[in-house]
């Protein structure tokens, strides 16, 4: 199978502080790793799409500097939310596909972050 | 780029009887279209995928259907179980670059027994 980790799953923090989500595959590497965004009852949204050794490439409207994202190794990439405030709570997903492999993608667990 | 369209947004039907949603995509550079299904709270789990190169691929009692030319696929569930309500989800993609799925808004499925 494919599996991809997320950590932590729940996260609460203060307001102004930052908090750091790592996204991994276990068993297989991936060259490229997306970040997504999820509203209650609303479908998920592309952040930005996270290259090994590379920089992300960011969607439209993402603050590159308040989403921090680093995909130091085939296995793991992280993404930092920067001096969080409340509107940025929210179901943070990641998805990796094998480097082998040319689309399917699969889910991490998913991370809610609840600023307050 | 790439917009998803899908409906309906809710859809409520009674167990054993069938489920079908829609979606169109505006990108005709896009050939790769998976369906995933979402619990509350959960990952999303993909549950069939289908590529430009055929119309039409089943999963037991899923299945997908895609017309390339009107740039619409759906998703078909035949004898609906209760196990089967969640939200589902479809996406396109292009395999160039970084295969970025674009997705679908979200339909609601709610079997009732």
């Amino acid at each position: 199978g494919a599996v991809v980790s997320q950590h932590p799953s729940r996260v609460i923090c203060k307001s102004g502080t930052s908090v750091k989500i790592e996204c991994r595959s276990l068993d297989f590497q991936a060259t490229t790793m997306f970040w997504y965004r999820q509203f209650p009852k609303q479908s998920l949204m592309l952040m930005a799409t996270s290259n090994e050794g590379s920089k992300a490439t960011y969607e439209q409207g993402v603050e590159k500097d308040k989403f921090l994202i680093n995909h130091a190794s085939l296995t793991l990439s992280t993404l930092t939310v920067t001096s969080a405030h409340p509107e940025d709570s929210s179901f943070y997903i990641c998805s990796a596909g094998r480097s082998s492999s040319t689309d399917t993608q699969y889910f991490g667990p998913g991370t809610r972050l609840t600023v307050l | 780029g790439e917009n998803v369209e899908q409906h309906p947004s809710t859809l409520s039907v009674q167990e054993g009887d069938s489920a079908v949603i829609k979606c169109t995509y505006s990108d005709s550079a896009s050939n790769y279209f998976p369906w995933y299904k979402q619990e509350l709270g959960k990952r999303p789990q993909l549950i069939i995928d289908i590529r430009s190169n055929v119309g039409e691929k089943k999963d037991q009692r899923i299945a997908v259907t895609l017309n390339k030319t009107a740039k619409h696929f759906s998703l078909h569930i035949t004898e609906t179980q209760p196990e089967d309500s969640a939200v589902y989800f479809c996406a396109a993609s292009t395999i160039q670059g970084a295969q970025k799925l674009v997705f679908g808004q979200g339909t609601r499925l709610t079997i009732n027994p």
